[in-house]
């Protein structure tokens, strides 16, 4: 079965950085686009990045563009997030996330999720 | 940027039926997908491309997108249904959420 196992979280000063991981297993890595989906307290669902199948394409939210680095290796089937120059308001559990997208952008859905990985910014 | 909106919080007697609805700008021409998300969990998909079920999900879930209004539905709501909705659509660069509606079942 597909399995989206994230580690790396933990809690950083602002200004510090963290590296987030996702080992997968159970489907064929390759093929999909992945995303990091950041849940913050009080705040709504966020894509903070997304990768495609083939790291053609590299999207960043503009909260994170210029401080965060996606990148994915399809022969070890791992997704990581280089996180730098943190802020207290990118704390919040961060989905490793597995993207349907072979209909388009438009009708693509997160299909599978991980469990997430705490991220706790505080001084 | 796009914004979806949600209503905070829906209540729904067992049994009944209750509407989650999400709005935005022509949100009818773009395809909505719903996500159930209970206490301590993560996300699940209940509804792609505005009516889609995926395999697993009971028939009582149901969806419309029209206008500007998305609509998940659940019909003879359960006590397991109990989660927060969050709807999510594709706007240009990337997909965005709603804010989430809290569904309670009183």
């Amino acid at each position: 079965q597909v399995q989206l196992v994230e580690s790396g979280g933990g809690l950083v000063k602002p200004g510090g950085s963290l590296r987030l991981s996702c080992s997968a297993s159970g489907f064929s890595f390759s093929d999909y686009y992945l995303a990091w989906i950041r849940q913050a307290p009080g705040r709504r669902l966020e894509y903070i990045s997304y990768i495609s199948a083939r790291s053609e394409v590299i999207y960043y939210g503009d909260s994170v563009k210029g401080r965060f680095t996606m990148s994915r290796d399809n022969a070890k089937e791992s997704l990581d997030l280089q996180m730098n120059n943190l802020r207290v308001e990118d704390t919040g559990l961060y989905f490793c996330a597995r993207v349907e997208t072979s209909r388009g952008y438009d009708s693509s859905f997160v299909d599978f999720w991980g469990q997430g990985t705490l991220v706790t910014v505080s001084s | 940027s796009y914004e979806l909106t949600q209503p905070p919080s829906v209540s729904v007697s067992p049994g009944q039926t209750v509407n989650i609805t999400c709005s935005g700008d022509a949100l009818g021409q773009k395809y909505v997908s719903w996500y159930q998300q209970k206490t301590g969990q993560s996300p699940v998909v209940v509804i792609y491309e505005d009516t889609k079920r995926p395999s697993g999900i009971p028939e009582r879930f149901s969806g419309s997108n029209s206008g500007n209004t998305a609509t998940l539905t659940i019909s003879g709501t359960q006590a397991t249904d109990e989660a927060d909705y969050y709807c999510q659509a594709w706007d240009s660069r990337t997909w965005v959420f709603g804010g989430g509606a809290k569904l309670t079942v009183v």
